[in-house]
């Protein structure tokens, strides 16, 4: 069975302080991992697409990481407004249409 | 940017009542999609719409619902009637026409069932 699973669930970091969250996966084949923000009462926020095992994608703080069974989102030196939920969610190879999504990642960035 | 919108942002109903939630889903994607999150679980999948047909629909889309694009704009979901167990916010996605393109969603409704 496809299944996707973050962690931790919440992490609490305090200004400046880096970490990563992790994506796990477990699918039949992989045709892309998509990395999601998703502030509270808002819809995900479209942030990467990764498609092939040591692929990189950056945008400011952010750098998202992909290896055969996994995902890290890197977050260097955050900021209070990096607070947020962060999802993930895989698309597998033999149904493009199908989104697998995780529980995501409740970031908590204090100043 | 081009963005998918959705209306109401908050619907409110009671057991047994019909609702209509609305979306306009992005001007050249091909895919639409319904999923729905349930106070602090996981977004589910519910229903997926490509060339006016549903394409794949999870466990969850029972005959209680049903989609439609009725012109070349919007697209709906209707609950014919509502059950608490609907409560949840409810969103909107589409995509390209790309295999590999991202779904982008809207800002969701949230319905309450009473």
């Amino acid at each position: 069975e496809d299944q996707v699973t973050q962690s931790p669930e919440a992490l609490r970091l305090q200004e400046g302080e880096s970490s990563s969250l992790n994506c796990s996966y477990t699918v039949s084949g992989l045709r892309g991992l998509f990395w999601y923000r998703q502030d509270p009462g808002k819809g995900p926020e479209f942030l990467f697409t990764l498609y092939s095992a040591g692929e990189e994608k950056e945008k400011e703080r952010l750098k998202a990481t992909l290896t055969k069974k996994e995902s890290f989102l890197h977050i260097t030196a955050p900021k209070p407004e990096d607070s947020a939920t962060y999802l993930c969610a895989v698309q597998v190879r033999d149904n493009f249409n199908k989104f697998y999504f995780g529980s995501g990642t409740k970031l908590n960035v204090k100043p | 940017e081009p963005e998918v919108t959705q209306t109401p942002s908050h619907q409110v109903t009671q057991m047994g009542q019909e609702v209509i939630l609305r979306c306009v889903p992005i001007s050249n994607h091909l895919y639409f999609y319904w999923y729905r999150q349930i106070l602090g679980q996981k977004v589910e999948f519910l229903v997926s719409f490509y060339n006016n047909e549903i394409s794949e629909k999870s466990e969850i889309f029972d005959d209680q619902f049903s989609v439609e694009r009725p012109d070349g704009s919007n697209f709906t979901l209707k609950i014919r009637s509502t059950k608490l167990e609907d409560s949840a916010m409810y969103f909107c996605a589409s995509r390209q026409g790309s295999y590999n393109s991202p779904l982008h969603f809207g800002n969701g409704t949230r319905l309450t069932v009473t």
